[in-house]
C-alpha cells in the first residue's frame, strides 16, 4: 500500500514562494499521477495540478502561471512551488496519488498547513 | 468547466438510519469520472467510491454509489458512528485534464 509523507515551510510572507515536497513509499511510483490539492480553512477542496513520472504536468487554470510541479523519480518525490503567495493561498496542502486508469485520488499525504501573513 | 452542486449542505441523522447524499453536475458526463470522498476533522480526505459505483480498497459495503448523466448519489445503508463526517464528490474532465470538487455535505449526528 502506497504511503505518502509531505513536508515544507508553514509560515510565509506575502510575495514569497511556497515550497512543499511529498515522497511516496512502498508502491509503484510510476503507476500513479501525483496531484496537489489544497483546502482553505473551513472550506472545500481545490485541485492545484498533477504530474506523472515522466514529468508530464497539468495545472488548474485558476493557478496557472504561479504553480510549478516537478518530479524526482530517483527519490519517488514530487514537489510543489507556488510563487507570489497572498493570504488567499493560506490552506492545508495535500499531495495525493491517482492510480493509472482511476480518475480519483486513492492515496493522500497527511497534509501541510501553510499560512501566509505579513 | 463542470460545476458540482451537493445537497443537502448538512444532513442530520441517527446511527442506524440510511443516508442519501446528492451530487448534481452542470453538464452531463461519463460516469467513469465521478468519485466520492469522506473527510473527518483534521484528516486528509479518504477515497470511498470511484467510477460512480466502485468501492475503493477497504470501504465497507454499506457504502454504495449510483447515478448517471448529471445526477449522482452516495448512499450509506445503515449509519455507523464513524460515518459522521463531510463528504465530497469529485469530477474529472478532459481536455485539458482537470479535477473539480463539490462543496461538500456535512453528515452530522441528530
Amino acid at each position: 500500500q502506497v504511503q505518502l509523507q509531505q513536508w515544507g515551510a508553514g509560515l510565509l510572507k506575502p510575495s514569497e514562494t511556497l515550497s512543499l515536497t511529498c515522497v511516496s513509499y512502498d508502491g509503484s511510483f510510476s503507476g500513479y499521477y501525483w496531484s496537489w490539492v489544497r483546502q482553505p480553512p473551513g472550506k472545500g477542496l481545490e485541485w492545484i495540478g498533477e504530474i506523472n513520472h515522466r514529468g508530464t504536468t497539468n495545472y488548474n487554470p485558476s493557478l496557472r502561471g504561479r504553480v510549478t510541479i516537478s518530479v524526482d523519480t530517483s527519490k519517488s518525490q514530487v514537489s510543489l512551488k507556488v510563487s507570489s503567495v497572498t493570504a488567499e493561498d493560506t490552506a492545508v496542502y495535500y499531495c495525493a496519488g491517482q492510480p493509472t486508469g482511476v480518475f480519483a485520488m486513492a492515496v493522500w499525504g497527511q497534509g501541510a498547513t501553510v499560512i501566509v501573513s505579513s | 468547466e463542470i460545476v458540482l452542486t451537493q445537497s443537502p449542505g448538512t444532513l442530520s441523522l441517527s446511527p442506524g438510519e440510511r443516508a442519501t447524499l446528492s451530487c448534481r453536475a452542470s453538464q452531463s458526463f461519463d460516469s467513469r469520472y465521478l468519485a466520492w470522498y469522506q473527510q473527518k476533522p483534521g484528516q486528509a480526505p479518504r477515497l470511498l467510491m470511484y467510477a460512480t459505483s466502485t468501492r475503493a480498497t477497504g470501504i465497507p459495503d454499506r457504502f454504495s454509489g449510483s447515478g448517471s448523466g448529471t445526477d449522482f448519489t452516495l448512499t450509506i445503508s445503515r449509519l455507523e458512528p464513524e460515518d459522521f463526517a463531510v463528504y465530497f464528490c469529485q469530477h474529472y474532465e478532459r481536455p485539458p485534464p482537470m479535477y473539480t470538487f463539490g462543496q461538500g455535505t456535512k453528515l452530522e449526528i441528530k
